[in-house]
């Protein structure tokens, strides 16, 4: 069974730039999260879309957002980029949202601002 | 709030010696536990989990981790290590009815040398 998939795995974005981050959680798994992982800041939990709907959201600015389509695929965008969004973005899925259940994660995508 | 400690930020281990990785927790009601391993440029892999029950778990790749309740510890060891363990190794505490996932701790690098 394949497992979660993050696309791209590489880009590089200029300041005041947008990006977006495409996430396929794995075959079944309807809960889908995003998190940043940064050196200095470690893995900060960004939010949570179950059956399209946002459930959970970190304490990130506006600037980060996302969707959550009907075949569970998810997106998070980012707006006007800063330097300071240079980490690796990984997303994650588990079968729902209850507590407990199994959180797997992807490869990730590492984004460079410059 | 609930949060996770990693007490040691890098640690070496002879290849073929034992490991014990720590983990503290801080949860209001019984945890939900995990390790994950990262190696570099790779996303989070689980290597295993804690809902309930046993309070040994064995996990992938030889690891084990014994929840204590009373220390609130969770940590993780293996028998014998091989240079292929050489990553980050990520203790994380959830998910919980608040508004987070997932907290996890700040890592442990893991150094192996021949």
């Amino acid at each position: 069974k394949a497992g979660v998939t993050q696309t791209p795995r590489y880009l590089i974005k200029t300041r005041g730039q947008q990006v977006t981050l495409s996430c396929s959680p794995i075959s079944g798994h309807r809960s889908v999260s995003w998190y940043q992982q940064t050196p200095g800041q470690g893995l900060q939990f960004l939010f949570e879309y179950f059956s399209e709907t946002q459930r959970n959201k970190g304490n990130f600015p506006g600037r980060f957002s996302g969707r959550q389509f009907s075949n569970s695929r998810s997106e998070m965008n980012v707006s006007t980029l800063e330097l300071g969004d240079s980490a690796l973005y990984l997303c994650a899925s588990s079968l729902t949202f209850i507590s407990g259940n199994t959180i797997y994660f992807g490869e990730g995508s590492w984004l460079t601002v410059v | 709030a609930q949060s996770v400690t990693q007490p040691d930020i890098h640690i070496t281990v002879s290849e073929g010696a034992s490991l014990e990785l720590r983990c503290n927790y801080s949860y209001g009601a019984t945890p939900y536990l995990f390790w994950y391993v990262q190696s570099p440029g790779q996303g989070l892999q689980l290597l295993l989990k804690y809902f309930s029950g046993d309070t040994l778990v064995q996990g992938i790749k030889g690891f084990e981790a014994e929840f204590k309740r009373s220390q609130s510890s969770f940590n993780l060891r293996k028998p014998s290590v091989h240079w292929s363990d050489a990553a980050e190794y990520f203790c994380a505490v959830g998910p919980n009815f608040g508004n987070e996932k997932l907290t996890f701790g700040t890592g442990t690098r893991l150094t192996i040398i021949p």
